[in-house]
């Protein structure tokens, strides 16, 4: 099985620190992606990584870098977290191998909370 | 643009009746689609996914999903609801190697 793991489950950080999130994989995946999820607004793609040392912007990148120096491990940054960040963080994987194309793989996800 | 949608953001069904959660989209070109489910404080799992072939597709847990070109849809169902199936299911479109999700339906199994 796929197995996609988050470091924290839930976190509690204060305005203006900076807020790592990891995330590792274990079947050898390209492509790894951060999204972040609201109610209302569903899942929104922040980055994505299709190999090592190469990051894309999704379609909410402010507020957020990532990192990618291994194949198995997708790092999202937020560099001096604000309040608006609040949200659960979702990272997911994916091969490019023809049998299992485009299908994601996801982990348990990290509620981040910012007071 | 690639964009996918959910109308109802909740869906009720008494356990043993027939469930469906509808989901249109709308993509360039041929779209590989796929349902995911999200249970309480955890990540999304994969349900099944049309790719090619065969309209009707069978996943997880019991569920299927027919694509309908002419309607642009690709709704989710199953024959029987279980109170178990309670949760929020997602519907996706994969383009290249980006998903585009849509915003969820919340299914409740009343018993």
């Amino acid at each position: 099985d796929v197995k996609v793991t988050q470091s924290s489950r839930y976190l509690v950080k204060r305005t203006g620190e900076k807020v790592f999130l990891e995330c590792v994989q274990d079947m050898d995946h390209e492509n790894m992606f951060w999204y972040r999820q609201d109610p209302g607004l569903g899942l929104r793609l922040i980055y994505f990584s299709y190999d090592v040392k190469m990051k894309e912007k999704g379609d909410i990148p402010e507020g957020y870098s990532v990192s990618r120096e291994k194949k198995e491990r997708f790092s999202l940054i937020l560099e001096s977290a604000s309040t608006n960040q609040t949200s659960m963080y979702l990272c997911a994987s994916s091969s490019i191998t023809i049998l299992d194309q485009e299908t994601q793989y996801f982990g348990p996800g990290t509620r981040l909370l910012v007071l | 643009a690639q964009s996918v949608a959910q109308p109802e953001d909740q869906v009720n069904v008494a356990e043993g009746n027939p469930l469906t959660v509808k989901c249109t989209y709308s993509v360039s070109g041929n779209p590989y689609l796929f349902w995911y489910v999200q249970y309480p404080n955890r990540g999304l799992q994969f349900l099944l996914k049309y790719i090619t072939g065969d309209n009707l597709v069978k996943g997880s847990y019991g569920f299927e999903a027919e694509f309908n070109k002419s309607q642009t849809s690709f709704h989710l169902k199953k024959p029987s609801a279980l109170v178990s199936d309670s949760a929020l299911y997602f519907c996706a479109v994969g383009t290249g190697n980006q998903f585009y999700f849509g915003t969820g339906t919340s299914l409740t199994v009343i018993p």
